[in-house]
């Protein structure tokens, strides 16, 4: 059963600093893996998604990455703002579930201070 | 361009009590799913349906049935709440499994 971790849980870091977040899962027979932002009260917004034939995507500020084989995906934030403080989850997406049924990590709550 | 419009945003209900929660998109895709949100559990999958006319159990389908009465709409039902049910309900929907999942706000639920 496919398990996905995030570490650590909370992270606070001085605006203007690049920043990595973690995650982790155990069964690399994934088809995709996605971030997510949660804002207090709202529901998740998509970031990136990473198809398993991918290395990584890009956004902006914002640089994911996937290594099966290790069972690994980075978050990367560049230049990091106040704006960007909120709950980032990551989701595993793998063949032979329910369809589309991701497996969500608890997130990494970011807290960036002016 | 609304994308996923959940209904009520809040709601209390008194055990034994039932009440449906409803979700429609505007973003016409196929597939739609509900999760609930739990502190330190993480968001797990109720149930989901990956077309009109069909639905399937997720992780903890129990005290919870669904329709999803078109395209666009597909709602929750909670027969006799119990405590056990005080959660954030969140519905979801994407085009196809590769692509991404798209959030609606949520329904934060009380069953006291």
């Amino acid at each position: 059963k496919q398990e996905v971790t995030q570490i650590p849980a909370a992270l606070s870091v001085p605006e203007g600093e690049n920043l990595v977040l973690n995650c982790s899962f155990t069964d690399s027979a994934i088809y995709n893996l996605q971030w997510f932002r949660q804002d207090p009260g709202k529901g998740l917004t998509s970031l990136l998604l990473i198809q398993s034939s991918q290395r990584e995507q890009t956004s902006g500020r914002l640089n994911a990455s996937l290594d099966k084989s290790s069972g690994r995906s980075t978050l990367y934030i560049a230049a990091s703002q106040p704006g960007d403080s909120a709950t980032y989850l990551c989701a595993a997406a793998n063949y032979g579930g329910s369809q589309g049924n991701l497996i969500f990590g608890k997130g990494t709550k970011l807290s960036v201070k002016p | 361009n609304a994308g996923v419009t959940q209904t009520p945003k809040f709601q209390v209900l008194k055990t034994g009590q039932s009440m449906t929660l409803q979700c429609a998109q505007d973003m016409n895709h196929n597939s739609m799913y509900w999760y609930r949100q739990d502190p330190g559990m993480g968001l797990r999958l109720i149930y989901y349906s990956a077309s009109e006319g069909t639905t399937d159990k997720g992780e903890v389908p129990n005290g919870y049935n669904v329709s999803r009465l078109n395209k666009r709409e597909f709602s929750l039902r909670l027969e006799s709440a119990a405590p056990s049910q005080t959660s954030v309900y969140f519905c979801a929907t994407h085009r196809e499994s590769k692509s991404p999942l798209h959030f609606g706000n949520g329904t934060r639920l009380t069953v006291t």
